[in-house]
C-alpha cells in the first residue's frame, strides 16, 4: 500500500514563473491537505480539500495560490508568479474519513521549491 | 496566543537513555486528538504517535509513549532506549474538531540528538 506520494521533490523556479506541486493520497483517503513548512519552522496549514471541493483554505495567501483536488488525479498546489518568499518545503498528507472521529494525516515526502 | 507550544532547547540524550520531549496546548474545544510527528534530517514527517482528548489511558507505541496530562494541558513524548537513529526533529501537532476545522496546527519543533 502505497504512501502518499508527492511530485516533484525538488523543484527550481526563477522570479514570475509558475510552480505546480502534486499530490496523490493514500489509497482509500479521501481528504488531502496542504502545509508550508519555512526554515526552522513548524508546518503551517493551507488549505484542505475533498475530491473536487474545497472544504478549508483559511491558510492559503489571498493572491498566487490555488488548490484543487479533481475527481480524478491528483490534487495540484499551484502558485503563479513565484517570489523568492515563496520558497519552502511544501507537504501534502491525506485521511480516510470517519465520522466523528479525528483521524491521522499521514505525510507525503514533500516538495522543496527554490525560488531563484 | 500560541495553540501548540514547544520551549525546550535542542535536546542531547545519550544512545539507550529515555528523553521525555515537552509540549503544551491550549484549546476550548473538549474534543481534540494530539499529534507527534518526527522529522530527520532527510526531510520527511513520520507519524508516531497519536492522543485523543477522551482516552482514558495514555498512548504507547512501541518505544514512544504520550505522557498525557489534560488538566495541565501537556502532552509530552517518551523515547524508551534512545538509539541513534532518534536524531530528528520532533513536532507536537494537534487537531480541533471546531466546525470544520481538520487542520492540524504544529508547534515549533525540537531537535533531538542522540550521543553513541
Amino acid at each position: 500500500n502505497a504512501g502518499v506520494m508527492q511530485n516533484p521533490r525538488h523543484l527550481v523556479r526563477r522570479r514570475g514563473q509558475e510552480a505546480r506541486l502534486r499530490c496523490s493520497p493514500m489509497k482509500g483517503h479521501s481528504h488531502v491537505y496542504w502545509y508550508r513548512q519555512l526554515p526552522e519552522e513548524g508546518l503551517k496549514f493551507m488549505v484542505y480539500l475533498q475530491k473536487e471541493n474545497i472544504i478549508d483554505e483559511s491558510g492559503m495567501p489571498k493572491e498566487r495560490f490555488s488548490a484543487e483536488f479533481p475527481k480524478e488525479g491528483p490534487s495540484i498546489l499551484r502558485i503563479q508568479q513565484v517570489v523568492r518568499g515563496d520558497s519552502a518545503a511544501y507537504f501534502c498528507a491525506s485521511s480516510p474519513f470517519r465520522r466523528g472521529a479525528l483521524e491521522t494525516q499521514y505525510f507525503g515526502p514533500g516538495t522543496r521549491l527554490l525560488v531563484l | 496566543a500560541q495553540k501548540i507550544t514547544q520551549t525546550q532547547p535542542g535536546m542531547f540524550v545519550q544512545e539507550k537513555e529515555a528523553v521525555t520531549l515537552d509540549c503544551t496546548y491550549d484549546t476550548s474545544d473538549p474534543s481534540y486528538g494530539l499529534f507527534w510527528y518526527k522529522q530527520p534530517s532527510s526531510g520527511e514527517m513520520i507519524f508516531l504517535i497519536y492522543q485523543g482528548s477522551y482516552d482514558q489511558q495514555n498512548a504507547t507505541e512501541g518505544r514512544y509513549s504520550l505522557n498525557f496530562q489534560k488538566a495541565r494541558k501537556s502532552a509530552n513524548l517518551v523515547i524508551s532506549a534512545s538509539q541513534l537513529g532518534d536524531s530528528a526533529m520532533y513536532f507536537c501537532a494537534m487537531r480541533e474538531t471546531t466546525g470544520a476545522n481538520s487542520k492540524l496546527t504544529f508547534g515549533k519543533g525540537i531537535t533531538l540528538s542522540v550521543r553513541p
